[in-house]
């Protein structure tokens, strides 16, 4: 069973307008969280993280959400450019677990529209 | 420039032939770890690697083998590799989570990946 998952496999917007994308998590332990950004024929690029001591992490257009009663994070993208449009995926990490395992979800596709 | 380099990029081979997939990073990481790519699935670790000579498995494991004889290099053997082995494999490598305590991000960097056929 996975326990880290993104239940929207895409996502389409409009150039210039915020892109959110969800993830959920089942482990309590885990207290490291991270995106990374996939294009086609390349391997995933680390894009921005947040620490569980930690509810908000800003990296110029890029925001990450951490709600830890939910176990949900988000990442939102203002302004979204077409740049942009590629496959996100929400990894996390537990510090109990052998140092730096990363479990990550199934992925979201973002389109971004000009 | 910071790297993790896979080879090949792309290859198909037949049912139980051996093969290998090369991964190198020149980041002097002590932790790597191979990853396989199925859709719906996500990212999946098949092997990983604390240190120089210290392997372990992951989620996927069956069917794969590793070695860390160096520490920049980790290949994913496949002994008798078969049709569900079909997959895009990703090499990661990263540092130790202590640095992650010190406000240091511990972000696993990624090959390019290598598209396995197994007809």
């Amino acid at each position: 069973d996975q326990q880290v998952k993104q239940n929207s496999p895409s996502l389409s917007v409009q150039e210039g307008r915020i892109s959110i994308l969800n993830c959920d998590y089942t482990n309590s332990m885990f207290d490291y969280f991270l995106w990374y950004k996939k294009y086609p024929a390349e391997g995933p690029t680390f894009l921005i993280s947040i620490s569980s001591i930690k509810d908000k992490n800003e990296d110029g257009r890029f925001t990450v959400f951490l709600n830890k009663s939910a176990k949900h994070l988000s990442l939102h993208i203002v302004p979204s450019q077409p740049g942009d449009s590629a496959v996100y995926f929400c990894a996390a990490s537990p510090r109990w677990d052998n140092f730096n395992k990363f479990y990550f979800g199934s992925g979201t596709k973002l389109n971004v529209k000009p | 420039e910071a790297q993790v380099t896979q080879n090949p990029r792309y290859l198909i081979t037949v049912t139980g032939k051996k093969l290998t997939v090369t991964c190198s990073q020149n980041m002097n990481h002590e932790y790597m770890s191979w990853y396989r790519q199925d859709p719906g699935l996500g990212l999946r670790q098949i092997y990983y690697s604390m240190n120089v000579e210290v392997t372990d498995k992951g989620d996927v494991p069956e069917g794969y083998k590793v070695s860390r004889k160096e520490k920049r290099n980790f290949p994913l053997i496949l002994e008798s590799p078969s049709p569900n082995q079909t997959s895009l494999y990703f090499c990661a490598s990263s540092t130790r989570q202590g640095k992650r305590d010190r406000g240091q991000n511990t972000e696993a960097f990624f090959g390019q990946g290598t598209r396995l056929t197994v007809v």
